[in-house]
């Protein structure tokens, strides 16, 4: 199956930085990506869909100043959480889809933590 | 996609026992269904998929059952092992490539 990437896998920051999230499609162009967070024993929580060369759509509740998303190209999105503060604390997770077959692929996910 | 952050249901089986995963999906214009297994730590992957004009598809040792009159979709896990214990989360795709995740169901294999 098609394969997706993450980097970071863990993250652990100070209050008020920023921290910058990749997103990769390694075998396959994505015409567009997903971002989740998701907390601990809950399902995924949509925050923001990503098309490449335009601006990503953002669910309710989702500042899009706070997440910045990037898709710089058919194989790179960026996530970057914007002076993190502990509540951002989460499990990140992108996927993309591919229009070929109509899946999403799922990357392994990002762990960040916010001291 | 959409999805709802609420906490998981919970399902536990003995091993060996088949496990049967359930989900209801919303939308009677989705026409693809797919399974994904989430493990601890982990993103998602694809499992199995179903389209509309199937009722049945059988992959190793899982098989989707879809019931369009009901809305209803299932997973059944034969011989579950402890590798199987995970996050199960199925997912409906309408035409337009539009995904709505269902909240998933949790699975210990209890050796």
């Amino acid at each position: 199956g098609a394969v997706v990437s993450q980097h970071p896998s863990w993250v652990i920051c100070k209050s008020g930085t920023s921290v910058k999230i990749e997103c990769r499609s390694l075998d396959f162009q994505a015409t567009t990506m997903f971002w989740y967070r998701q907390f601990p024993k809950q399902s995924l929580m949509l925050m923001a869909t990503s098309n490449e060369g335009s601006k990503a759509t953002y669910e309710q509740g989702v500042e899009k100043d706070k997440f910045l998303i990037n898709h710089a190209s058919l194989t790179l999105s960026t996530l970057t959480v914007t002076s993190a503060h502990p509540e951002d604390s989460s499990f990140y997770i992108c996927s993309a889809f591919t229009s070929a077959q109509e899946t999403q692929y799922f990357g392994p996910g990002t762990r960040l933590l916010v001291l | 996609g959409e999805s709802v952050g609420l906490h998981l249901p919970t399902l536990s089986v003995q091993e060996g026992d088949n496990s049967i995963i359930n989900c209801a999906y919303s939308n009677s214009a989705s026409d693809y269904f797919i399974w994904y297994k989430q493990e601890s730590g982990k993103g998602p992957q694809f499992i199995i998929d179903i389209r509309s004009n199937m009722d049945k598809r059988q992959g190793q040792r899982v098989t989707v059952l879809l019931n369009k009159t009901v809305k209803h979709l299932s997973l059944q896990i034969a011989a579950t092992q402890p590798g199987d214990s995970a996050v199960y989360f199925c997912a409906e795709i309408t035409a337009g490539n539009q995904f709505y995740f269902g909240t998933g169901t949790s699975l210990t294999v209890i050796p």
